[in-house]
């Protein structure tokens, strides 16, 4: 059964400080893979997406893939108290539409 | 990525009782799913629902408990039966995007008594 874990957290860091998130998969098929941030009573919503190996960067995030060591990770630079939220990781694989989310990690930005 | 819409958006209801929630999507999509997220936890696969055939159901959930209807490409009802508080739970609608993501419905929270 695939598997995806996460720190639970929760991770406190300061504001304008860097958070990195990090996660791992146990399915060497998996291809392709997710972050999603959820508000408190709200649903996840897409933040970012990565598919291959290395850095991918929009705005303040940045999503790092490492196939060989299963791990993918998100940092937040110049964090803000709006990204204070519960971060889930999901990866899912080629050809298949379904996900498997981790357990999620609790980010309080502390200002 | 698609609009989902979801009814009721929550709702308190009484052991052994049945809830239907309705799901509408703005686009035609083939696959719609819908998860559970319980308490605290993440998101939980209930199951798969393709439009003219059955659903099909992850590990540890039943057609008898979570029946599930897909009339058309842009619509699904999951339906929570016999309830019992451990049903108590947000229950989300979400459909596959182009890139392998998923987009969510805006979710049903249900407490059970």
């Amino acid at each position: 059964q695939k598997e995806v874990e996460q720190n639970s957290g929760p991770l406190s860091v300061p504001e304008g400080a860097i958070a990195s998130l990090n996660c791992t998969y146990s399915d060497r098929g998996s291809q392709s893979f997710f972050w999603y941030r959820q508000y408190s009573g709200k649903s996840p919503e897409l933040i970012m997406s990565i598919y291959s190996n290395g850095d991918k960067e929009d705005g303040r995030f940045t999503a790092q893939l490492n196939k060989a060591s299963q791990y993918v990770s998100l940092l937040i630079r110049d964090s803000q108290p709006s990204d204070s939220a519960t971060y889930l990781c999901a990866v899912n694989d080629f050809g298949n539409e379904k996900l498997t989310f981790g357990t999620g990690t609790r980010l309080t930005i502390i200002p | 990525s698609a609009v989902i819409s979801q009814k009721p958006s929550r709702d308190i209801c009484q052991r052994g009782t049945s809830l239907t929630i309705q799901c509408q999507v703005d686009s035609q999509v083939t696959m719609m799913f819908w998860y559970r997220q319980q308490p605290g936890q993440s998101l939980t696969l209930i199951a798969t629902a393709n439009q003219g055939s059955e659903a099909t159901y992850e590990s540890g959930f039943v057609i008898d408990k979570f029946p599930i209807s897909r009339p058309n490409l842009t619509f699904s009802t999951l339906t929570v039966s016999n309830m019992s508080p451990e049903d108590s739970s947000i229950y989300l609608c979400s459909v596959a995007g182009l890139a392998g993501d998923s987009s969510f419905g805006p979710g049903t929270r249900l407490t059970v008594l």
